[in-house]
């Protein structure tokens, strides 16, 4: 089965900082897919940015990149720049397509704090 | 193009009494999945509908049902509800294909249970 692992509950960052958030994960299929999103204290989660497990350059998007070390399992999210309103909750999540359907497996999230 | 709508937005129930929320996906998706989050159990996946058929369903007792219909809204009941129920449930919608999907979620709806 599937496992995402986040370790890190809470981060404190200085605005304009970078900021990596880690992601660990465990799957035995060799096809998988990787999700990072954002949850704002409203509740919406907002889709950051997706990696493909064959994919051979690691995912960006704007201010967020995904480093991906697939030997390693790992796949952390990398905010370049940071400002007041990243602070958010950061969920990791993996595609877990056994028996067909739409799944997401989450991890327990990070909870990232932008000091001004 | 509008996002995924949830409705209500808060709700406020008593222990034994039954709830409705509705999920309105992107236009032109055809799955909707559901997800509880709760505190101490995190995300959790509830169920999904693709072309009002549910394909998967995650371990929750069945006083958790859902339904989806032709225009692809999906509408989640839990009956008999319990304290534990309280929780945020999120909808998410997506094309349908579980191998290259990403799921688009709604604001949630937030259930309390008195």
């Amino acid at each position: 089965a599937q496992k995402i692992t986040q370790t890190q509950p809470g981060m404190f960052v200085q605005e304009k900082e970078a900021v990596t958030l880690d992601c660990t994960y465990d799957t035995s299929d060799p096809s998988y897919g990787l999700f990072w999103y954002k949850q704002p204290s409203s509740g919406e989660m907002i889709f950051l940015i997706y990696q493909g497990s064959y994919d051979q350059q690691n995912a960006t998007e704007g201010r967020y990149s995904l480093n991906f070390q697939k030997a390693r399992k790992s796949a952390n999210l990398v905010i370049s720049a940071s400002q007041l309103g990243d602070s958010a909750m950061y969920f990791c999540a993996m595609r877990d397509t056994h028996q067909g359907a739409q799944k997401l497996v989450f991890g327990q999230g990070t909870r990232l704090t932008i000091n001004p | 193009k509008a996002g995924v709508t949830q409705t209500p937005r808060y709700l406020i129930k008593t222990r034994g009494q039954q709830v409705t929320l509705s999920c309105s996906p992107i236009s032109g998706h055809r799955s909707v999945s559901w997800y509880q989050q709760t505190p101490g159990q995190g995300l959790q996946f509830l169920f999904e509908y693709f072309s009002e058929t549910q394909r998967n369903k995650g371990n929750f007792p069945g006083r958790f049902s859902g339904r989806q219909f032709s225009n692809s809204r999906s509408e989640m009941n839990v009956s008999t509800l319990e304290l534990g129920d309280s929780a945020l449930y999120l909808c998410a919608s997506s094309f349908g294909d579980p191998s290259t999907d990403t799921q688009y979620f709604g604001p949630g709806t937030r259930l309390t249970v008195l």
